[in-house]
């Protein structure tokens, strides 16, 4: 699966968007990207996935750059309880050896503040 | 409600003994899988089941063993070959193929 880079903390100010950024350089064109949370001491949270387009669901909004190498998950009006880890997966569009695997890095803090 | 329930959320384990953790679905899930998680890290994939009777190992096996009897069920033992088994444990699922993998709420060991 490809790398990712991720800020190692970011701030946002609550009721305003925060917008997480994802390097992926080096994805291949059979590649999703997808994202996740995890809240303190919880297990991670499916957010949104996407291929090549942007996508939107009731939590946040997928940007994917044109060219593909990166990405920015949108959560429109952040929130206190959306104070989490957001990590930024990319993982290949068929199951290989290693079955359905979701490879986590460090991800990004974010910190949602009054 | 549908969901991954894990039990218990805290294990306390003693030097060389095996324990249990336990990791339930009710999502009619075919395939199911557990991470291993240290303090400040990502997860790491210990074993993964996407069928009854088969599983297969993934990055960090080595001391853990798993059974896969159900399709609701997938329970965990960390044997006393596991040198170092304090850590945060997550269990969880995905229907066929690549569908979205959904998480439980994990289980936390800690080594006495």
């Amino acid at each position: 699966d490809a790398k990712t880079t991720q800020p190692p903390s970011m701030d946002c100010a609550e009721g305003r968007a925060a917008n997480l950024p994802c390097n992926h350089s080096t994805i291949s064109g059979n590649e999703y990207v997808y994202w996740y949370r995890q809240i303190h001491s919880q297990g991670p949270q499916y957010i949104i996935h996407g291929l090549k387009n942007n996508e939107t669901n009731e939590m946040a909004s997928l940007i994917i750059t044109e060219d593909r190498k990166s990405s920015t998950l949108i959560l429109p009006h952040a929130t206190l309880r959306d104070t989490a880890v957001y990590y930024c997966i990319v993982r290949v569009a068929e199951l290989t050896g290693g079955g359905n695997k979701l490879t986590f890095g460090t991800g990004t803090q974010l910190k949602v503040e009054l | 409600d549908g969901g991954i329930t894990q039990s218990p959320k805290y294990l306390f384990r003693k030097e060389g003994q095996n324990v249990t953790l336990s990791c339930e679905q009710n999502l009619n899930h075919d395939a199911m899988y557990w991470y291993r998680q240290d303090p400040g890290q990502g997860l790491r994939l210990i074993y993964y089941s996407q069928i009854v009777n088969d599983f297969q190992k993934g990055d960090i096996a080595e001391g853990y063993s798993v059974s896969r009897e159900k399709k609701e069920s997938f329970p965990l033992t960390v044997t006393s070959a596991q040198k170092n088994p304090t850590a945060f444990y997550l269990c969880a699922s995905s229907g066929q193929g690549l569908e979205t993998q959904y998480f439980g709420p994990g289980t936390r060991l800690l080594v006495l």
